[in-house]
This record gives structure tokens, C-alpha cells and sequence, in this order.
């Protein structure tokens, strides 16, 4: 199916475990990024992507890896979770720059580190 | 510095009329995005502003002042469906990557 999709949709680990969340979009869209959202701190940007192998960092990136081998692909690797990480995780792609510079977003994945 | 401000909560009557402002600095402001998220849901698109004055799409609309560095998001025919989060988000023409605020929640009571 076309458009961003985003799995697991949810998650629960543990402390220490390394977690991998992917995310797929089938538009060729050049940005690829990844935000949390927690209450009280809206959407943040954690890593970004402007084409594969570019990647860069966003807001909040530290404790997160990420890897953009094939354009429709940009998955996003906890190394070692930590509790504070328990969040929504959401997926977006766009091509910047054109028209209205609109965001596609997946579905979100909602990890829950114990 | 970077900042953006918006109103936290937001409630309204059905039919009626509501105003989301919205107050950003932003190192070469490119451009103002508005998305929607009910809860539990994704962000979703609304509209955009480049250029100051009043975008039209339906029973919303978005005004952009560069100069004030400030826009709105304007809601009419309020509908219970429109109960969800706002956010505005401001871009760069460095990277036209936009920064979310922590949003706006809209409660519309019928």
C-alpha cells in the first residue's frame, strides 16, 4: 500500500534492551525524520534524514542511532532504553521545500520501557 | 533564540467561531504550518503560509504576519470533530524544517 507505514505500532521492553522502530514510505520523498511526543512537550525531533546516507541530528537525539541505507527506509535503533524514553514515536517524510512543505506522518509507534 | 508560543487549551461551542494565535522567532523564518492530531492519531496537515494575509481551505483558515511574527489559525462552523490538538510550526529556509510548539488543545462543547 502506498504511504507511511510504521511497525511495531506498540512496544513494551526493558530497561537496557535495544529496540529498533522502522519506518517505510513508498513516495521516494528525499526527508525522512523521526519525532517523540510526550505530554507537555509536543512534537521533538530527534533525528533527521535529507537523503540515504545523509542523517542528521535533531532536537533530542542523544540515546538514539539512526541509518538511511535505501530511501524508503529510515529506521530508528535505541541502543540501551532507559525509562525516559517511554514514548510516541512518529515517522514523517516530505520533499522540503515545494509548495507547502507538507509533513506525511505514519501511525506512530507507542513504546513503553520497563 | 528560537521560541513559539501558543495557547495550551482552547474551548468552544459548537457553530461557533475560534482563533489559535500563534508567536514564533525563528532564525530565517521561511514559512508557518499548521497541523491537526486528535488523540491517539498522527499529526495531520492543515495548511501553510510563505506569504502574509489569509489562506483559505474550507471552514478553516490561517493568517501569517511576518513583520509580528505572529499567525492564527481561524475555525469556523466549529464542529465536535474539531476537538483535537493544533500546532503551529514555523520553518527555516535553511533546512524548511518545521518546529513544533506543544500545541493547542481545542475542547468544543455541543
Amino acid at each position: 500500500d502506498a504511504g507511511i507505514t510504521q511497525s511495531p505500532r506498540y512496544k513494551i521492553t526493558e530497561t537496557g534492551r535495544q529496540v529498533t522502530l522502522m519506518c517505510h514510505q513508498t513516495w521516494s520523498h528525499s526527508y525522512m525524520f523521526w519525532y517523540r511526543q510526550d505530554l507537555g512537550h509536543g512534537l521533538r525531533l530527534i533525528y533527521y534524514s535529507a537523503a540515504a546516507d545523509i542523517t542528521d541530528k535533531g532536537e533530542v537525539p542523544d540515546g538514539y542511532v539512526v541509518s538511511r541505507s535505501k530511501t524508503e527506509n529510515f529506521p530508528l535503533t535505541l541502543e540501551s532504553a532507559t525509562r525516559s524514553q517511554t514514548s510516541v514515536y512518529f515517522c514523517a517524510s516530505n520533499n522540503p521545500g515545494q509548495g507547502a512543505n507538507e509533513q506525511f506522518f505514519g501511525p506512530g509507534t507507542r513504546l513503553t520501557v520497563l | 533564540g528560537q521560541s513559539l508560543e501558543q495557547p495550551s487549551e482552547v474551548t468552544a461551542v459548537e457553530g461557533a467561531i475560534v482563533q489559535i494565535n500563534c508567536t514564533y522567532q525563528t532564525s530565517g523564518f521561511y514559512g508557518l504550518s499548521w497541523y491537526q492530531q486528535h488523540d491517539g492519531g498522527a499529526p495531520t496537515f492543515l495548511s501553510y503560509n510563505a506569504l502574509d494575509g489569509l489562506e483559505e481551505t474550507g471552514r478553516f483558515s490561517s493568517f501569517l504576519s511576518r513583520s509580528d511574527s505572529y499567525g492564527y489559525l481561524l475555525l469556523q462552523e466549529l464542529q465536535m470533530k474539531d476537538s483535537a490538538s493544533y500546532f503551529c510550526a514555523p520553518s527555516s529556509g535553511g533546512s524548511y524544517i518545521p518546529t513544533f510548539g506543544r500545541g493547542t488543545s481545542l475542547i468544543v462543547h455541543p
